[in-house]
């Protein structure tokens, strides 16, 4: 148990719905990086917070958007969703941002998102 | 343009030899390295790091090479273990507070 919680854990959408990812970093973390793996792909990084301020963007849609709140959770929102949205949604904190020596992200388990 | 680099999507290796997953970069500034395990349903899990001022870093049974001028890393597992068996992320950083650039991952099948 790595100490970062993702929900929900599994999620089937229609096309053109909206949707939620919720993650709760570990304790004391003040960094959360939200990463995509698709079906075959790697681990595509979408953009990272630090203590509540956008930090990093990646290869993140405009149809998504994230925050981070007050007491350090993160939402991930996807909308009008597509069918090539279709795959597992990563998770991660650490304590510092970026990386340093030592400054590991631990992932959650990740939130299965299928768009029919 | 994959900036991290895993050319062998897959790799099988026989229960007690060594297992070694190959990375290359293209961007010389990258700084940091770690590696990743992940089994299926689980989030990846930290497994070892090497920074750019090493070019080994060592730990139990995982060893991380470095090879700055080929901009090559390397992860050996001695002795493998079928426990051993998932897909491996290689990742990268341009340093202090940048971001990680990951791998495709290569699958690792140790066989009893």
């Amino acid at each position: 148990d790595s100490g970062v919680t993702q929900t929900p854990k599994h999620l089937i959408t229609a096309t053109g719905q909206r949707v939620t990812l919720r993650c709760s970093p570990r304790s004391g973390d003040l960094s959360v990086y939200w990463y995509q793996q698709s079906l075959d792909q790697g681990l595509q990084f979408l953009i990272q917070y630090y203590n509540g301020e956008e930090r990093a963007k990646g290869n993140i849609l405009e149809r998504f958007s994230a925050q981070q709140f007050p007491d350090l959770h993160s939402e991930l929102n996807l909308s009008s969703l597509e069918l090539g949205d279709s795959a597992l949604y990563f998770c991660a904190s650490s304590v510092r941002q970026g990386t340093t020596p030592g400054n590991t992200i631990y992932f959650g388990e990740g939130s299965w998102l299928t768009v029919v | 343009d994959q900036q991290v680099k895993q050319n062998s999507p897959s790799l099988s290796v026989q229960e007690g030899r060594i297992s070694i997953l190959n990375c290359d970069y293209t961007n010389s500034m990258f700084d940091y390295f770690l590696w990743y395990k992940k089994y299926p349903a689980e989030g990846p899990t930290f497994l070892i790091s090497i920074s750019s001022i090493k070019d080994k870093n060592e730990d139990g049974r995982f060893t991380v090479f470095l090879n700055k001028s080929a901009k090559h890393l390397s992860l050996h597992i001695v002795p493998s273990q079928p426990g051993d068996s998932a897909v491996y992320f290689c990742a990268a950083s341009l340093g202090y507070g940048q971001n990680f650039v990951f791998g495709p991952g290569t699958r690792l099948s140790v066989l009893p």
